[in-house]
């Protein structure tokens, strides 16, 4: 079956402009996770969804970032006024079930902002 | 202080050889999962644990609660398994849903 896919997979953006992260996760998945990962750092939590509840968005560095799950399925991380800092791996990941457990990550989008 | 520390930060190893990596927590928690992540990002997920160990093909994982520490063995090592290999704690406070990362262990297996 089909694990979990996001798009693009690499994104180059200028300063200054709007991105939108792309994350479909497994069919029947009911939670999902953002990640963001700097170059040589672990992942680092930035929201998470259960179904289309937005339950925790702790982890978003600032209020440029936006993620919505209109239909508990396909998810968008949003990115407003992009900067340099942002450049990084946005990771999604799903689990069947509510919580973290047993999480399948897709390969993640490359963000480069010049 | 990361909460999730791992050691080594970097690892080569000569291909045969067994490999240790090492993950120490600081927070309580539920499970810990290890992960395997290639060049080009993509993450697979080796191992969920929250006590005893458990064996996949060359690869172990052991975790002991009361230290807060948890180990993943390679045995028999080969250049396939160089990759980054993160560990990664679910804290058993808060939202149950934040996966806490180690900064990852990069190893390199030569021929």
């Amino acid at each position: 079956g089909a694990g979990v896919s996001q798009s693009p997979r690499y994104k180059v953006a200028k300063r200054g402009q709007d991105v939108a992260l792309r994350c479909d996760p497994i069919s029947g998945h009911v939670s999902l996770f953002w990640y963001q990962q700097a170059l040589g750092q672990g992942p680092e939590f930035l929201t998470y969804f259960q179904n289309e509840a937005q339950l925790d968005k702790s982890g978003l560095p600032s209020d440029r970032f936006f993620a919505e799950r209109p239909e508990g399925s396909v998810s968008t991380l949003k990115i407003q006024r992009t900067q340099q800092e942002d450049s990084a791996v946005y990771l999604c990941a799903s689990s069947l079930g509510v919580g973290a457990l047993e999480q399948y990550f897709g390969p993640g989008t490359r963000l480069t902002v010049t | 202080k990361n909460e999730v520390e791992q050691s080594p930060q970097n690892l080569t190893a000569q291909e045969g050889e067994f490999i240790t990596i090492n993950c120490s927590y600081s927070v309580g928690i539920s499970a810990l999962h290890w992960l395997q992540q290639h060049p080009g990002g993509g993450i697979v997920s080796l191992f969920m644990l929250s006590s005893g160990k458990k064996k996949h093909g060359r690869l172990i994982a052991t975790i002991n609660i009361q230290e807060k520490h948890s180990s993943l063995h390679i045995t028999a090592s080969h250049p396939r398994d160089s990759a980054v290999y993160i560990c990664a704690a679910v804290p058993n406070t808060g939202t149950a849903s934040k996966l806490t990362f180690g900064t990852g262990t990069r190893l390199q297996v030569t021929l």
